[in-house]
């Protein structure tokens, strides 16, 4: 099974400050073919079923304000929160599906400094 | 609006069976594979099975195989997932999932969960 290490486990911004969680995978990612990372990032806020957030490494799911971006390729992704607002309060995953099983990060928490 | 409403959770015995359903509703279901994915207390997130969208092909955990089924009845637009011989490690929250993009391997729509409680 391919594992994904997230760094760090929990962090706290301060408000309108940048966040950037990191996501290391065991193996790569990178489908030849057509040059896309099978990586997706969720968020999940309390109480809630996780949200996806990017998919494709990069592609913001519809809805998705801009401020979350993401990158990387191979093994080694990036979700970066720019100018973090409350409501960013959450945990947030990175999950493969490049191959089965599809393997979830361990989560990073996010909270305001 | 895509919506998956999951039901059939509750406290069981270790050793018994219990049999989730998923209600779908707001897109074609017969078009999409369908995964559950579950989240103990406290804990991440665990992708539990996938099923195509005709249900003639199926994939499990390791830590499920031969206890769990799941299965689909597109005419009612419902996802299954039979569990038999339940344990302390399986209680968890169990979502019901969308396999939205990358030939189903991609999820996106979640359902709210479903809690299952295995204690004696």
């Amino acid at each position: 099974d391919i594992v994904l290490t997230q760094s760090p486990d929990s962090l706290a911004v301060s408000l309108g400050e940048r966040a950037t969680i990191n996501c290391k995978s065991s193996q790569s990612l990178l489908y030849s073919s057509d040059n896309k990372n099978a990586l997706a990032w969720f968020q999940q806020k309390p109480g809630q079923p996780p949200n996806l957030l990017i998919y494709w490494t990069s592609t913001r799911e519809s809805g998705v304000p801009d401020r979350f971006s993401g990158s990387g390729s191979g093994t080694d992704f990036t979700l970066t929160i720019n100018s973090l607002q409350a409501e960013d309060v959450a945990v947030y995953y990175c999950q493969q599906y490049y191959s089965t099983p599809p393997t979830f990060g361990q989560g990073t928490k996010v909270e305001i400094k | 609006e895509v919506q998956l409403v999951e039901s059939g959770g509750g406290l069981v015995q270790p050793g018994e069976s219990l049999r989730l359903s998923c209600a779908i509703s707001g897109f074609t279901f017969s078009n999409y594979w369908m995964h559950w994915v579950r989240q103990g207390p406290g804990k991440g997130l665990l992708w539990v099975s996938r099923i195509s969208s005709d249900g003639s092909d199926t994939h499990y955990a390791d830590s499920v195989k031969g206890r769990f089924t799941i299965s689909r009845d597109n005419a009612k637009n419902t996802l299954f997932l039979q569990m038999n011989n339940l344990g302390a490690e399986d209680t968890a929250l169990y979502y019901c999932v969308r396999g939205g993009f990358n030939y189903g391997r991609g999820i996106d729509y979640w359902g709210r969960g479903t809690l299952v409680t295995v204690s004696s």
